[in-house]
């Protein structure tokens, strides 16, 4: 059964915290992408990456960065967390081809107080 | 960005009845999914449509792609219960790496 795991379901951090969230699949997939997801304004493209320490932005980069070291993981950083960063984080993976399958994370959850 | 509008944005209908969910952009795709997100969980897909005018058939749900290839739409027939939950359409961008995603259509469906 095809897999992308996403590190936590529910995080609470502070404003000003650094904030890591960890991405894995299993499915080998070259393309990976975060997205955060809020009411009203649908999924939006953080960054992605389409091979190992290959990125690009997205719509919506700022405050953000990311990190792939390795195939398999991708994990998107919150340098200083505010309050508008409060949202629903999805990770998802897909082959690098326009009509294959995206595969998502379950999601995490992020309250920033 | 290659924008996609969905519409309606909320649908709360009786079980039984039938429904149709649009998504609508200025744009032309090589292809569009649906992918329906249950509360808490993340999107799953399905279905893929790539050629204009293409009708696919998944069980109650009907899919349509446009003519021209810049709509899409997800008819369901006789809606249950199970069939609640965020139904987005989503399109490759211009890179070809990641997707667009509409708003999504949220439906209710009461026994």
């Amino acid at each position: 059964d095809v897999k992308v795991t996403q590190s936590s379901r529910y995080l609470v951090k502070r404003t000003g915290e650094k904030v890591f969230l960890e991405c894995v699949q299993d499915m080998d997939h070259e393309n990976m992408f975060w997205y955060r997801q809020d009411p009203g304004l649908g999924l939006r493209l953080i960054y992605f990456s389409y091979d190992v320490k290959m990125k690009e932005k997205g719509d919506i980069p700022e405050g953000y960065s990311v990190s792939r070291e390795k195939k398999e993981r991708f994990s998107l950083i919150l340098e200083s967390a505010s309050t508008n960063q409060t949202s629903m984080y999805l990770c998802a993976s897909r082959y690098p081809n326009m009509n294959t399958e995206a595969f998502f994370g379950q999601g995490t959850r992020l309250t920033v107080v | 960005t290659q924008l996609l509008e969905q519409s309606p944005q909320f649908l709360s209908i009786q079980e039984g009845e039938n429904l149709t969910v649009y998504c609508n952009s200025s744009s032309v795709f090589s292809s569009l999914q649906w992918y329906r997100q249950e509360p808490g969980e993340g999107p799953v897909l399905l279905v893929t449509v790539v050629t204009g005018g293409e009708v696919k058939k998944l069980k109650r749900l009907t899919f349509q792609f446009g003519d021209a290839r810049k709509d899409s739409s997800l008819h369901i027939t006789a809606a249950q219960p199970g069939d609640t939950g965020l139904y987005l359409c989503a399109g490759p961008r211009n890179s070809g790496y990641a997707l667009n995603f509409g708003k999504g259509t949220s439906l209710l469906v009461t026994p």
